[in-house]
């Protein structure tokens, strides 16, 4: 069975500050991990996914996320926000064997950036 | 790039009516799911579907739920005798197998009055 979850629902960080975004995993067997982002008024838009090529992947709008097996760890970072990066990010995991099914997400972290 | 197509956007209910959320998942997917999120809440998986039938649904999808794919494009969620605590954002989502393909839909946020 696998498991996310985020540190904090809400996250606040001045323009140009780094982001830090947690996630922690539970899984029995190797995982796939994503985080997505949901901007205000949109649907969920994939960041970046681990598939085991790289610890360290590079997504969309300068976010990037390290895969530490020891600390079962998935944090989202980002090294200077910007007023556009304020949104709900989702961190999910699911087994890589999951040919059809369901996708774990955790309860969302909300990301503000003040001026 | 193929896309996930919800519609509607938002959609206004009273409570005890039946309401129809409606998905076109992208062609060549095999796979279509939906997810709930509760405002406030984390998105729950709702239900999976393929080759025309449930292949797993969650303690959520009750009888008041039900999936149909009538005519080999579009993927239907019903909710029959909608109540208030159905009031959140329906996501579809369609994958051609595995999860490194899932593509999400931009949602229909449901309300019930």
């Amino acid at each position: 069975a696998q498991s996310v979850t985020q540190l904090g629902s809400h996250v606040s960080v001045s323009e140009g500050a780094l982001v830090l975004l947690r996630c922690n995993y539970s899984s029995s067997v190797p995982p796939y991990l994503f985080w997505y982002v949901q901007y205000p008024n949109q649907g969920l838009q994939l960041l970046l996914k681990y598939t085991s090529a790289a610890t360290l992947v590079k997504g969309i709008n300068g976010f990037e996320a390290e895969f530490k097996k020891s600390e079962t760890s998935f944090h989202l970072t980002k090294p200077s926000a910007h007023m556009s990066d304020a949104a709900e990010f989702f961190c999910y995991v699911s087994d890589r064997y999951n040919q059809g099914g369901k996708l774990i997400f955790g309860q969302g972290t909300e990301l503000s950036v003040k001026p | 790039e193929p896309e996930v197509t919800q519609t509607p956007s938002h959609q206004v209910t009273q409570m005890g009516q039946e309401v129809i959320l409606r998905c076109v998942p992208i062609s060549n997917h095999l796979y279509f799911y939906w997810y709930r999120q509760i405002l406030g809440q984390k998105v729950e998986f709702l239900v999976s579907f393929y080759n025309n039938e449930i292949s797993e649904k969650s303690e959520i999808f009750d009888d008041q739920f039900s999936v149909e794919r009538p005519d080999g494009s579009n993927f239907t969620l019903k909710i029959r005798s909608t109540k208030l605590e159905d009031s959140a954002m329906y996501f579809c989502a369609s994958s051609p197998g595995g999860v490194l393909s899932y593509t999400f839909g931009s949602g229909t946020r449901l309300t019930v009055v």
